[in-house]
């Protein structure tokens, strides 16, 4: 399931550093944001999500922070654990369109080293 | 798991060949979807089925025919395709309707080689 080819960015952590993935948006439009973990072999997993009119959720381990103003989004993930290394996608879409679909970006490789 | 299923999980096809994806959904959702990530892209979404029509097709090549007998069940057709098609085939579900805003869930994909 991993984007296997696609030069994408890596970000290395040593186990139990906080983790820090960035995604930058264009639409200022959207409202809506989610970050989805890829593990090889795997489809994307739902993490946390967050709409346009709050700029931090939380969740276990994880916080979503949003930023309109520069239509920036940010996942941290604290304390990482070998099990948190995947591709990480950011996915935004405009409710108010009807539009169902999200779109995404094109991710982040997270490597834990132990 | 997520609740979603596909099938097969892998499929290598000459490019003469018809085959077919299947992706069953058992988390009681009515929007379906049908995504491509490649190898050089990112996620890319090709369908959108909401209560079993088709409400988008994002310019996805005719070779490509989706179906959606139910809420539950989704087809992608494959005919006469190209090496260039050869892509990890993502399906995902969502409840739309609901006030709330719904995440998608995605199945574990097929791996289709054309040859």
């Amino acid at each position: 399931g991993e984007s296997v080819g696609l030069h994408l960015p890596t970000l290395s952590v040593q186990e139990g550093d906080n983790s820090i993935i960035n995604c930058a948006y264009s639409n200022s439009a959207s409202d809506y944001f989610i970050w989805y973990k890829q593990e090889s072999g795997k489809g994307p997993q739902f993490i946390i999500d967050i709409r346009s009119n709050m700029d931090k959720r939380q969740g276990q381990r994880v916080t979503v922070l949003l930023n309109k103003t520069v239509k920036h989004l940010s996942l941290q993930i604290a304390a990482t654990q070998p099990g948190d290394s995947a591709v990480y996608f950011c996915a935004e879409n405009i409710r108010d369109t009807g539009r169902r679909a999200l779109t995404f970006g094109s991710g982040t490789r997270l490597q834990v080293q132990p | 798991e997520t609740g979603v299923t596909q099938t097969p999980r892998h499929l290598v096809m000459g490019m003469t060949n018809k085959k077919s994806l299947k992706c069953e959904q058992h988390l009681g959702h009515n929007a379906m979807y049908w995504y491509k990530q490649s190898a050089k892209k990112p996620l890319e979404l090709m369908f959108v089925y909401n209560f079993k029509e088709q409400t988008e097709n994002n310019s996805v090549p005719s070779r490509f025919s989706p179906e959606c007998p139910n809420s539950s069940h989704l087809f992608l057709h494959l005919h006469t395709l190209q090496p260039e098609d050869s892509a990890l085939y993502l399906c995902a579900s969502s409840q739309e309707g609901d006030p709330s805003y719904n995440e998608q869930f995605f199945g574990p994909g097929t791996r289709l080689t054309v040859l």
